[in-house]
């Protein structure tokens, strides 16, 4: 089976840095995604890493470590619009299929 | 381009009572997905559609059924509804052809059984 681990909150102030990270258990392996969610609304789409390494979205970037079974999701320049649940997924079968972490609320602060 | 549609958005049922959920994209994506959210949880896949005519089992696919009815559309049936399956129900689509394997969500279903 397959189980992620992710912080259930994190509070941080408009410009600032959060990380959120993500450690994961999965009898396959094919990729760690990032989702956010606001309120209310679907998850959307920001990243996905496949390989060992940093990739670098604008003000969001996303890292991936498979020999840890660890990633993370880095928020620059926090604005309110942030404010958010964020969502890793491993993808562990060569078709699509995902298994979601529980989520992050991140909440940004004036 | 409408990308993923769900209906309905809302619907309360009683116990016992039947309903099917109505998913279509219009990006010509070959793999499609149900998810449901509970509160304050993450998303767990119900079922899945590789392509047209095939289906398969998620983590918890124990109470639903699904029809793949042509490439666009996907049901989801709720045969017998119970409280437990009170939820928010995403579908979902993708491509396997980019790199990204990057999933589209609808606005989801908010579902309730009393």
């Amino acid at each position: 089976g397959q189980s992620l681990e992710q912080p259930s909150e994190v509070t941080a102030v408009e410009g600032a840095i959060v990380q959120i990270n993500c450690t994961y258990q999965t009898s396959g392996f094919y990729g760690l995604s990032w989702y956010q969610q606001h309120d209310g609304g679907a998850p959307t789409f920001l990243s996905y890493n496949a390989l060992d390494g940093l990739e670098e979205k604008g003000r969001f970037s996303s890292f991936l470590s498979r020999s840890d079974s660890y990633g993370y999701l880095l928020l620059q320049e926090l604005q309110m619009k942030d404010s958010a649940s964020y969502f890793c997924a491993v993808r562990w079968a060569a078709g699509n299929k995902l298994t979601f972490g529980g989520g992050t609320r991140v909440l940004v602060k004036p | 381009n409408a990308g993923v549609t769900q209906t309905p958005k809302f619907q309360v049922l009683k116990t016992g009572q039947s309903m099917t959920l109505q998913c279509a994209q219009d990006m010509n994506h070959n793999s499609m997905y149900w998810y449901r959210q509970d509160p304050g949880m993450g998303l767990r896949l119900i079922y899945y559609s590789a392509s047209e005519g095939t289906t398969d089992k998620g983590e918890v696919p124990n109470g639903y059924n699904v029809s793949r009815l042509n490439k666009r559309e996907f049901s989801l049936r709720l045969e017998s509804a119970a409280p437990s399956q009170t939820s928010v129900y995403f579908c979902a689509s993708s491509d396997l052809a980019g790199s990204s394997y990057e999933q589209y969500f609808g606005p989801g279903t908010r579902l309730t059984v009393t």
